[in-house]
């Protein structure tokens, strides 16, 4: 199956400074990946649609000046957690299809704000 | 990656037939697994949290059993309703709460 990865697996940061986390689709190209976010012992949650060329879709809720989606080319999609607090620690996730295929996730990311 | 079957990878069923599927994981290191109910671009819903080997949980129609011996988990989907359509995923939780998704079972039902 088609592979997508995320960079870093895990990252530790100080409270106000910004993490970048990049979602890469391996071996196929993606105009459209998605960005979830989880919290511990909680289902996954839609936090945008990040779309290649032109702006990410946010859902309801979700601050975009908070958390900044840049889909440069067809195979990265990055979300920036800027000036990150504590209450931003979660479990970040990526997905992306092949066209015509499942949705294929990422192995997350493991934010902790100090 | 952690290698996260699930099989058939698509199914049709008649409206009102009873189905399951699988979601085969490693046996080592189990924390948990997770079935959602899943349609594109919208969140996910939790469906079940497993976590003790033998569990099985119901909800409505739908339930399923764990054996984290063996390393499967099956869901089964009692007189299936059009409704029922969607992608069901697993998700195998580690110890350490690394999450590795399979790839789903799409499920349509027809009326």
């Amino acid at each position: 199956g088609a592979v997508v990865s995320q960079h870093p697996s895990r990252v530790i940061c100080k409270s106000g400074t910004s993490v970048k986390i990049e979602c890469r689709s391996l071996d196929f190209q993606a105009t459209t990946m998605f960005w979830y976010r989880q919290f511990p012992k909680q289902s996954l949650m839609l936090m945008a649609t990040s779309n290649e060329g032109s702006k990410a879709t946010y859902e309801q809720g979700v601050e975009k000046d908070k958390f900044l989606i840049n889909h440069a080319s067809l195979t990265l999609s990055t979300l920036t957690v800027t000036s990150a607090h504590p209450e931003d620690s979660s479990f970040y996730i990526c997905s992306a299809n092949p066209v015509g295929e499942t949705q294929y996730f990422g192995p997350g990311t493991r934010l902790l704000v100090l | 990656i952690l290698n996260v079957e699930q099989s058939p990878q698509s199914l049709h069923v008649q409206e009102g037939d009873s189905t399951n599927f699988t979601c085969s994981f490693p046996s080592s290191n189990f924390y948990a697994l997770h079935w959602y109910r899943w349609e594109t671009a919208k969140s996910p819903e939790a469906l079940f949290v497993m976590t003790l080997n033998g569990d099985e949980k119901k909800k409505g129609r739908i339930s399923a059993t764990l054996n984290t011996k063996e390393g499967y988990s099956y869901l089964y989907i009692k007189g299936s309703q059009p409704e029922d359509s969607a992608t069901y995923l697993c998700a195998f939780i580690e110890a350490d709460y690394k999450l590795s998704f399979g790839a789903g079972t799409t499920v349509t039902v027809r009326a």
